[in-house]
């Protein structure tokens, strides 16, 4: 799977907007992009994935740029419960269906 | 949603003794499940991989004499860690997802964090 850059951590303030980067200059045409985070001592949890078009859910909105190469993480309001690692993964699709985790972001909420 | 239950959430145990772990997929048939370790202040480092009735795919360095993987069913896997050292000491996480459906998401069991003194 291809490889992925995030920023070691990030801090941001409670009700803020929260946007998390990603990059992959090396993503294929058939990437699909994850976002997975941590809580403090539990397994992590899936927030969103997209291929090309932007995304939204209930927890984030997924933006990716015109060429793929980069993607961004939105929590719209952040809260203290969104302290986590934030892990921005790449899955090949065909591929292995293995998840290998980056080093991930940080983000701390500060009240 | 899908739940994913791992058990127990923490144990102790004697050096030189074994523990098991169970993974279990509670609302979905989980074709193929994943086993992860995880150092303090470390990333989740990928084990194994376990397909329903066939043998666990081993990632390199990780010994499989020594971490027992069990896939029995298609709702439970299973990690035993046979003579345990205290270098073994970790948060040991699994995953689990429907082959083929990856991705679309995995989902995480909440984890097991082992002490062996």
């Amino acid at each position: 799977d291809a490889k992925t850059t995030q920023p070691n951590s990030m801090e941001s303030n409670e009700e803020e907007p929260v946007h998390l980067p990603c990059n992959h200059s090396t993503i294929s045409g058939t990437d699909y992009i994850h976002w997975y985070r941590q809580l403090p001592s539990q397994g992590p949890e899936y927030v969103i994935h997209g291929l090309t078009s932007n995304v939204n859910n209930r927890m984030a909105s997924l933006a990716i740029a015109e060429d793929r190469k980069s993607s961004t993480l939105i929590l719209h309001r952040a809260t203290l419960r969104d302290a986590a690692v934030y892990y921005c993964i790449l899955r090949t699709q065909g591929g292995s269906e293995k998840l290998v985790f980056g080093k991930g972001t940080k983000l701390t909420v500060n009240p | 949603g899908a739940v994913v239950s791992q058990h127990p959430s923490w144990v102790i145990c004697k050096s030189g003794t074994s523990v098991k772990i169970e993974c279990r997929s509670l609302d979905f048939q989980a074709t193929t499940m994943f086993w992860y370790r995880q150092f303090p202040k470390q990333s989740l480092m990928l084990m194994a991989t376990s397909n329903e009735g066939s043998k666990a795919t081993y990632e390199q360095g990780v010994e499989k004499d020594k971490f027992l993987i069990n896939h029995a069913s298609l709702t439970l896997s299973t990690l035993t860690v046979t003579s345990a050292h205290p270098e073994d000491s970790s948060f040991y996480i699994c995953s689990a997802t429907i082959s083929g459906t990856g991705l679309f998401g995995y989902t995480f069991g909440s984890g097991t964090r082992l002490t062996v003194v």
